[in-house]
């Protein structure tokens, strides 16, 4: 199994709702990634886990709180959040972190911030 | 300004016909490049993956090449057909980070016509 899942595909809020990103796989990977990718743009790296501890914090505002309950599964917790970051939220995994292992990515969840 | 710079930024060909698309980076040293094929809307997927010590990697109609000397790398695609439209995007191992952080390319949109 070399899937990386994510729920939901779509999510659309408003400015004062909260809500989550949910990522998962089953491939025995310790490294797990959030990105965001605005369109017809390369993805931007938001934070990364290795070994479920926070590893990378690219200055990502605390309006996104990322968590990490096991070696499994990625959520990304979605508050306040303003109509620019609507955008393509797309999480990825790989064996570890600390050597030139493939990155798999997920389909993506499209998020739309109204 | 971005240390990996893709040419051309979107190209159309007919379907049969074969393309190459270019990559140049400033990242240096590096771990590995790879090239990941992009559906709109969905997650990257990988399609090579070469050290610096390595000049070719094929996968199926695709044949990436690398020349560390004057940091270029190729992506040929053999036979096009309708499925190969899609964004190409070269990227780079951030080599402060291990493979934590990938140095993402502009990418090049790539349209199969019939």
């Amino acid at each position: 199994d070399t899937e990386v899942t994510q729920t939901p595909k779509h999510l659309v809020m408003g400015m004062t709702n909260k809500k989550s990103l949910k990522c998962e796989q089953h491939m025995g990977h310790r490294a797990m990634y959030w990105y965001k990718q605005k369109a017809k743009k390369p993805p931007e790296l938001m934070f990364v886990y290795s070994y479920e501890k926070l590893s990378i914090n690219e200055s990502v505002p605390s309006r996104f709180s990322p968590e990490c309950p096991n070696s499994s599964l990625l959520n990304l917790h979605l508050h306040a959040l303003q109509p620019e970051d609507s955008a393509l939220y797309l999480c990825a995994s790989s064996l570890s972190a600390g050597a030139p292992y493939e990155q798999y990515f997920g389909p993506g969840t499209r998020l739309t911030v109204t | 300004k971005n240390q990996v710079e893709q040419s051309p930024q979107s190209l159309i060909i007919l379907e049969g016909k074969n393309c190459t698309l270019q990559c140049n980076y400033t990242v240096s040293p590096f771990s590995n490049l790879r090239w990941y094929k992009q559906d709109t809307g969905r997650g990257p997927v990988s399609l090579t993956i070469m050290t610096f010590s390595e000049n070719t990697k094929s996968n199926g109609r695709y044949t990436a090449t690398l020349d560390a000397d004057t940091k270029q790398s190729s992506l040929h695609i053999t036979a096009s057909q309708l499925s190969d439209s899609a964004s190409y995007i070269c990227v780079v191992t951030d080599p402060n980070f291990g493979n934590e952080k990938l140095t993402f390319g502009t990418g090049t949109r790539l349209t199969i016509i019939p």
